[in-house]
């Protein structure tokens, strides 16, 4: 089964609009923490955002915030007031408390910013 | 700011060759990582490194693989005799212990 699911292959969103990337994720870990990183054209994986499944508020970092629901296993990505630089790929990945620690992958959104 | 380093960006080899990857984590993190990513695909998992051995390893990271951090600095990913399959981007993360990983920019295998 698919621990992380990114069910929107691509979206394409008008500049300045808010858009919301889809992230479920599956474990019976208690502990577990949630990240979304941003893969532009030029290929490397930029950090965005976590999330710990203890903390109780959702996390905000800029313009990216993280609507964390537990109990629906979803972790969404928020971007506010688009750009054009935001047009890139979007992974959402989980790390399990009793791993070693490494992350586990979604299958990525492409974004694509109209101007 | 601390970043993750990968030498080559780009490695072109050809098959049956064997290539080493190279990365120089971040100097006081513990953890080491290898992520291999398919053109268009997702990222998968590797090896994971601590303490200076491998902690974890993924199915894919089979008996053709290998990884070293010899001088305390350096972390390589040797690939014995590549396949037309490894091509892929290899990242390297290095992780302190909370938070996030660290990757470095990514090393494009093409192997023809």
């Amino acid at each position: 089964a698919q621990k992380i699911t990114q069910t929107q292959p691509g979206m394409f969103v008008q500049e300045k609009e808010a858009v919301t990337l889809d992230c479920t994720y599956d474990t019976s870990d208690p502990s577990y923490g949630l990240f979304w990183y941003k893969q532009p054209s030029s290929g490397e994986m930029i950090f965005l955002i976590y999330q710990g499944s203890y903390d109780q508020q959702n996390a905000t970092e800029g313009r990216y915030s993280l609507n964390f629901q537990k109990a629906r296993k979803s972790a969404n990505l928020v971007i506010s007031a688009s750009q054009l630089g935001d047009s890139a790929m979007y992974f959402c990945a989980m790390r399990e408390g009793d791993s070693n620690y490494q992350l586990i992958w979604g299958a990525g959104t492409k974004l694509i910013i109209k101007p | 700011e601390p970043e993750v380093t990968q030498t080559p960006s780009h490695q072109v080899t050809q098959m049956g060759q064997e290539v080493i990857l190279r990365c120089v984590p971040i100097s006081n993190h513990l953890y080491f990582y290898w992520y291999r990513q398919i053109l268009g695909q997702k990222v998968e998992f590797l090896v994971s490194f601590y303490n200076n051995e491998i902690s974890e390893k993924s199915e894919i990271f089979d008996d053709q693989f290998s990884v070293e951090r010899p001088d305390g600095s350096n972390f390589t990913l040797k690939i014995r005799s590549t396949k037309l399959e490894d091509s892929a981007m290899y990242f390297c993360a290095s992780f302190q212990g909370i938070y996030e990983q660290y990757f470095g920019p990514g090393t494009r295998l093409t192997v023809t």
